[in-house]
């Protein structure tokens, strides 16, 4: 099972500022299947990137994957404050999914 | 508008059983893939199973399989989830998500579109 990584575990940010969040996995995920979703407080996650780097339907052009192999990276050029929330890395391989543990994006 | 809409969570003693069911609107359900992911109280997604469009296909996470049984009736749009020999460490709130996929033969599917849509959780508490 490959395993997902995070980092880091909170990120303490004000709006306007950049954030970035790492991915890494214990071996070479395809950038095909792996995904980034946005989770807040009493909801369902909502799907942000797919395909390492490819934006979902409605979402806005601040957010940006990119990445390759064992590493991979969320970007929010400018922090809005509906950005505060949890985000989850996402892999797919050999019949399995996995996420990773998540970043806490939290109002500094 | 595409929905999908959980129902079946509950509170179950540990060992019994429990079913979950996802009701799709909205789209044409027996084109794409379903998962179930849960999350535990307070902790990160975890994925628990997928079922391929026809039915044709099943996985599961190691820590439910040989328990849990994921099937779909496409002709009535709906999702289940059979949850046997229930654990304390089941608790959580179940998701249904669809699994979009660009190609799909009888070995494999490319899901490459994430879990495009979920529903909104149905909640699982396992406890004496």
């Amino acid at each position: 099972e490959i395993v997902l990584t995070q980092s880091p575990g909170t990120l303490s940010s004000s709006p306007g500022e950049r954030a970035t969040l790492s991915c890494r996995a214990s071996q070479s995920v395809s950038r095909s299947y792996l995904a980034w979703y946005q989770q807040k407080p009493g909801q369902a996650p909502r799907l942000l990137i797919y395909g390492a780097s490819s934006r979902a339907t409605g979402i806005p052009d601040r957010f940006s994957g990119s990445g390759s192999g064992t590493d991979f990276t969320l970007t929010i050029s400018r922090l809005e404050p509906e950005d505060f929330a949890v985000y989850y890395c996402q892999q797919y391989g050999s019949s399995s999914w996995t996420f990773g543990q998540g970043t806490k994006v939290e109002i500094k | 508008q595409v929905q999908l809409v959980e129902s079946g969570g509950g509170v179950v003693q540990p060992g019994r059983s429990l079913r979950l069911s996802c009701a799709a609107s909205g789209v044409t359900f027996s084109n794409y893939g379903m998962h179930w992911v849960r999350q535990a109280p307070g902790k990160g997604l975890e994925w628990v199973a997928i079922i391929w469009y026809d039915g044709s296909n099943k996985y599961y996470a190691d820590s439910v399989k040989g328990r849990f049984i994921i099937s779909r009736d496409n002709s009535n749009n709906t999702l289940f989830l059979q949850m046997t020999s229930l654990r304390v460490e089941d608790t959580g709130v179940y998701y249904c998500a669809r699994a979009p996929f660009s190609y799909c033969s009888s070995i494999t599917c490319r899901y490459n579109y994430g879990m495009d849509v979920w529903g909104q959780g149905t909640t699982v508490t396992v406890s004496s």
